[in-house]
């Protein structure tokens, strides 16, 4: 099945700084890479996503780019500010079994220094 | 527009007492539907998932087992809650289909 690694665990940045997130995924026929944030107590949230067809895409501040032949997958932020401040989850699809599951990163502790 | 809902949000029960925690999904048919479990500062843990009604697929053995008695009605239980089971649930649908997965607000389960 996928196997999903992230790094790094914690990120500190200055306002105004760019953030970058990497992921690495295992299985190669993984076509479907999402991005969640999640503030404290609160639920994940899609940010952006990426499919297989696509090497980059963007969304004002966010953009994700894919390298399918190295199989790793990283979201950008540019002109971090405070409330960018959450913890990031990447995601692979996992097509084993041809089922709709995602396979999560261990997460990414983004702070945002002022 | 579809939406998600979980209750409560919030739980106290002490070790040894059963569980049931409800999802519920409008404004769309044949979702998929997906428990998690995200210990606290961790990160998602899949225990069970379903692509219609009593199909149920488990990720990890344990205590915990889940229900799907409607389309759009996702449970999960356990007759006998451990320490352990302490954790922010989360219930997330997707599309038939598709695997964009949008999360519900989740439960804070604590057991004492």
């Amino acid at each position: 099945g996928e196997n999903v690694e992230q790094h790094p665990s914690t990120l500190s940045v200055q306002e105004g700084d760019s953030a970058v997130i990497k992921c690495t995924y295992s299985d190669s026929a993984s076509n479907y890479f999402p991005w969640y944030k999640q503030e404290l107590g609160k639920r994940p949230q899609l940010i952006i996503d990426i499919r297989s067809n696509v090497g980059e895409k963007k969304d004002q501040r966010i953009a994700v780019t894919l390298n399918k032949t190295a199989k790793h997958f990283s979201l950008h932020i540019t002109e971090t500010q405070p409330e960018d401040s959450a913890v990031y989850f990447c995601a692979a699809s996992d097509l084993t079994y041809n089922t709709d599951k995602l396979i999560f990163g261990t997460g990414t502790r983004l702070q945002v220094f002022p | 527009s579809q939406t998600i809902h979980q209750w409560p949000a919030t739980l106290v029960q002490p070790v040894g007492s059963p569980l049931s925690l409800e999802c519920t999904v409008e404004g769309t048919s044949n979702p998929n539907l997906y428990w998690y479990r995200q210990a606290a500062g961790r990160g998602l843990q899949l225990l069970f998932y379903s692509v219609g009604i009593g199909q149920i697929s488990s990720e990890v053995p344990q205590n915990l087992s889940a229900s799907r008695p409607q389309d759009r009605q996702f449970i999960l239980s356990s007759k006998k809650l451990l320490l352990s089971d302490s954790g922010f649930y989360l219930c997330a649908w997707s599309p038939r289909g598709t695997d964009t997965q949008y999360f519900g607000p989740g439960t804070r389960l604590t057991v004492l």
